[in-house]
């Protein structure tokens, strides 16, 4: 079964420094992963995503992914954090594709706090 | 374009009453989901619509939930009666076409801004 866990519940960074959220994944397959952010009373929006092409993935407002097979990971990265970076994070996996299956999986999200 | 909207934003009711969501997604948006988000987790899909044709509602507690898209547009989700543990954040999303092998634009799953129920 596709699943995925993310390593730290709360993270907190001063602006302008790097900001690291860390997922490791399950799959039996080649996944297809993705990081969504979500900021308070908003909907969830959708940072990047990774489906087997290039295993650097650049996603908007400077973020970017890593896919690591050989770890089972999918980290996010940004160089320098801003205070609009303050929101919570989530790692999703899609389940196994064909019929109803395919739908995304979502780990219990990472709350990013910037201090000024 | 207009993304998807959701209608109420929040809403308190006691236990055992009934509750409706509506949820509009965006125009053309052929599947619809339905995901509950409870505080301190990510959220779970309920339900997915492709049209008008419920494809995955495997994680729906069908004794107190339904959902319906008539006429494969607008989406209700209904709650009755509702339960202490219903108390979550209730999310619809759209997108283009359903999951299939490959993961491009058309298959991103637009979200709402989420409808906040609590249950007293």
């Amino acid at each position: 079964a596709q699943s995925v866990t993310q390593l730290d519940s709360h993270v907190s960074v001063s602006e302008g420094t790097p900001v690291l959220l860390r997922c490791n994944y399950s799959s039996s397959y080649s996944p297809s992963l993705f990081w969504y952010v979500q900021h308070p009373n908003k909907g969830l929006q959708l940072l990047l995503k990774y489906t087997s092409a290039a295993t650097l993935v650049k996603g908007i407002n400077g973020f970017e992914a890593e896919f690591k097979k050989s770890e089972t990971s999918f980290h996010l990265t940004k160089p320098s954090a801003h205070m609009s970076d303050a929101a919570e994070y989530f790692c999703v996996v899609r389940g196994p594709t064909g019929g109803s299956q395919g739908n995304l999986i979502f780990g219990k999200g990472t709350k990013l706090s910037v201090k000024p | 374009e207009a993304g998807v909207a959701q209608s109420p934003r929040y809403k308190i009711i006691e236990k055992r009453q009934s509750v409706a969501f509506w949820c509009n997604p965006i125009s053309g948006h052929a599947t619809l989901y339905w995901y509950q988000q409870i505080l301190g987790q990510g959220p779970k899909l309920l339900i997915q619509f492709q049209n008008n044709g419920v494809v995955d509602d495997s994680q729906l507690p069908k004794d107190r939930f339904s959902a319906e898209r008539l006429k494969g547009v607008d989406s209700t989700l209904k709650i009755q009666p509702a339960k202490l543990e219903d108390s979550a954040v209730y999310l619809c999303a759209s997108s283009l076409v359903g999951p299939s092998g490959t993961s491009g634009k058309r298959e991103t799953q637009y979200f709402g801004p989420g409808t906040r129920l609590l249950v007293l």
